[in-house]
């Protein structure tokens, strides 16, 4: 199994332009998260969805979007990118029931914005 | 939201026994304890859960006394590859996206 896959690693943007993290899970997870991370920070919550249809934000939702129109696909966009964007995203997925605490991890996308 | 605090860094040698305790005072009944390890540029990756008393794997150890206002996070005989950043986060399986990811510890292993 992949488990979850990220795409792309790496990108650098100009301020404005606007793209998308593509999310993948093959684990049949309901739940999938998008968190970023600062250098030397721990992770902060953008957005999660609890299955296809539903998503909500998390702590940190301001300049992206997301949507989940299946359950393996979990894509962020990113509109009018800002330099305070400039991070590390990490995509997870998890199992409902006393399973949701273990998150798998994607190996992350590097955004840069100049 | 049971917020948790742990040491920001941590150094030992390598073949030594590593334990990093976690304090979670306002940890709820329903909450479980989970730790994740880190390496640098990578996602954090799952170690061990427990709810209470002792929960051991191949990797680890995890001890929760009987309040539950703590917890012990025990690497036996760490490699110099145990160099990493481990988090401990707590919170109720129903709402894991209210989970804190705190600063972690920076555990360095000397050879």
């Amino acid at each position: 199994n992949a488990g979850v896959t990220q795409t792309p690693k790496f990108r650098i943007l100009k301020i404005g332009q606007s793209m998308t993290l593509q999310c993948a899970q093959d684990m049949n997870h309901n739940y999938m998260y998008w968190y970023r991370q600062d250098p030397g920070m721990g992770l902060k919550l953008i957005y999660y969805s609890v299955g296809a249809g539903i998503t909500d934000k998390g702590e940190v939702p301001n300049g992206y979007n997301v949507s989940r129109s299946t359950t393996e696909d979990f894509p962020l966009r990113l509109e009018l990118a800002a330099p305070s964007q400039t991070s590390v995203y990490f995509c997870a997925s998890s199992r409902v029931g006393a399973g949701a605490n273990v998150l798998t991890f994607g190996a992350g996308s590097r955004l840069t914005v100049l | 939201l049971a917020k948790t605090t742990q040491p920001i860094s941590m150094d030992s040698y390598e073949g030594q026994e590593v334990n990093i305790t976690c304090s979670h005072n306002n940890i709820a009944t329903n909450d479980y304890i989970t730790w994740y390890q880190q390496f640098p540029s990578q996602g954090p990756r799952f170690i061990i859960q427990g709810y209470k008393t002792k929960v051991t794997n191949e990797v680890a150890s995890l001890f929760i006394p009987a309040d539950r206002k703590s917890s012990t996070l025990s690497l036996p005989r760490v490699s110099l590859s145990d160099t990493a950043v481990y988090y401990c986060l707590v919170g109720d399986a129903g709402n894991n996206r209210k989970l804190i990811w705190g600063l972690g510890t920076s555990l360095a292993v000397n050879p």
